[in-house]
């Protein structure tokens, strides 16, 4: 079945640390996106990719890095300058032309210890 | 820049009876799409109903309809006969007809059904 892996489900970092969350899809979707989610904050958009090899930042970028090497693949970084990382994190994909709207991963909770 | 507002934080309902969310949005487009989006206790969002704003007839998913107000630029969400299923937190966007933009948000409504 197609659809969105994101990996891993929870994830604990130090203080200091860069971390890599995984999000991968087997859709052929040409648009990926990451989102972050804070209770009462919503969805806020930190990095998108509508092509390969290509990104631009969201609302929230800073203290954040992605790339976009395969079309299937686009992993988020949380680096050791993003103050307060402690969130879930969603990532979506949605297919060219089409008012489908996204597929969504089932997302990474990702805590600072 | 494209804003999208939902002023209930928290809503209730009783089993079996109908509730209505709000969502109000600000664009200059003129046309556009808009979504709602559940997401159950499990995290895992899911498309409840979307509707596309040249259609001016409201969009329907069974016990989900929509009531579009192109020119007050309202978008809320009815959940008629409502079931403890329903109980999750609902999210409005909105994306630009256009190319892969990406979808912009509400802060959310937290649905809770009562037996």
């Amino acid at each position: 079945d197609g659809g969105i892996t994101q990996s891993p489900k929870y994830l604990f970092r130090k203080e200091g640390q860069n971390v890599t969350l995984s999000c991968e899809q087997n859709l052929n979707h040409d648009a990926m996106y990451w989102y972050r989610q804070d209770p009462g904050q919503g969805l806020r958009l930190i990095y998108y990719s509508q092509i390969v090899n290509d990104f631009q930042k969201g609302d929230i970028a800073e203290g954040y890095s992605v790339s976009r090497e395969k079309k299937e693949s686009f992993p988020l970084t949380v680096t050791s300058a993003q103050k307060n990382p402690t969130a879930f994190y969603l990532c979506a994909s949605m297919r060219d032309t089409t008012n489908y709207g996204y597929t969504f991963g089932s997302g990474t909770r990702l805590t600072v210890v | 820049a494209q804003t999208v507002t939902q002023s209930q934080p928290e809503m209730s309902v009783q089993e079996a009876e109908t509730v209505t969310l709000s969502c109000t949005y600000d664009t200059s487009e003129s046309d556009y799409y808009l979504f709602w989006y559940k997401q159950p206790p499990s995290r895992q969002m899911i498309l409840v109903i979307r509707q596309e704003a040249y259609k001016q007839q409201n969009a329907t998913e069974n016990r989900f309809s929509v009531n579009f107000q192109k020119a007050a630029k309202s978008f809320s969400l009815k959940i008629s006969d409502s079931q403890l299923g329903d109980a999750a937190m609902y999210f409005c966007a909105y994306r630009r007809h256009s190319g892969n933009t990406p979808l912009v948000f509400g802060k959310g409504t937290r649905l809770s059904v009562i037996a």
